[in-house]
């Protein structure tokens, strides 16, 4: 079946520490990748997005994604994390290419320590 | 460049009742979806409308649910005869029109916490 999976339910990383966050896909073909984060009580704010290129793709806040087409995979880094990254992380994918088809991941909950 | 607004933020209804949720996309997004989420999972897809035309719609969206985009601008959901697992966040977004995905990345709002009592 065709799915976006994040591993990760919820993961507590120190201020300063590097982060890592995954995100694995299930598609017959390499979709249209994004991740978007989504703060308390707000909406979802997109991190960066892919679809060919360079397989290393930085995007807002310090972000960058690797994609590596022979896992399937498309995760989230940072190098230094702020407290103020401490939010819900959705990878997306569409699958058309018209781009009315976003499917998400059930999000990974970031937690920063001081 | 304004945002995606939705309205109410949070509405609180007991089951049975009827309720309207508004979302005024970005002025030049001719595309405008409706997601559901619920505690813990990522957003489900439930209708999308390209102009005022209701292209496409998901299962999850039952006859209790109707959207309308009557003028290619503001969108309405309506939910008639609410239960108690209606009860989530519903979130509109939009996107400008564009060659593909890329060009076309979903804005979001802040979203509409409906409780059903």
């Amino acid at each position: 079946a065709q799915s976006v999976t994040q591993p990760d339910i919820h993961i507590t990383v120190s201020e300063g520490a590097s982060l890592e966050l995954r995100c694995n896909y299930s598609y017959g073909a390499t979709p249209y990748l994004f991740w978007y984060v989504q703060s308390p009580g707000q909406g979802l704010q997109l991190l960066l997005k892919y679809f060919s290129g360079d397989t290393l793709v930085q995007g807002i806040k310090g972000f960058e994604a690797e994609f590596k087409r022979s896992q399937s995979s498309f995760n989230l880094r940072k190098p230094s994390v702020h407290w103020s990254d401490a939010a819900e992380y959705f990878c997306a994918v569409v699958i058309d290419n018209y781009g009315q088809n976003f499917v998400f991941g059930p999000g990974t909950r970031l937690s920063v320590l001081p | 460049d304004t945002g995606v607004s939705q309205n109410p933020r949070h509405k609180i209804t007991k089951r049975g009742q009827n309720v309207t949720f508004r979302c005024d996309p970005i002025s030049e997004h001719n595309r405008l979806y409706w997601y559901r989420q619920t505690l813990g999972q990522g957003p489900e897809f439930l209708t999308y409308f390209q102009n005022e035309a209701q292209l496409e719609k998901s299962r999850l969206l039952s006859d209790r649910f109707s959207a309308e985009r009557p003028k290619g601008s503001f969108s309405t959901l309506e939910i008639q005869r609410t239960e108690q697992g209606d009860s989530a966040m519903y979130l509109c977004a939009s996107s400008p029109p564009g060659q593909g995905p890329l060009d076309s990345p979903l804005h979001f709002g802040n979203g509409t916490r409906l409780t059903v009592t």
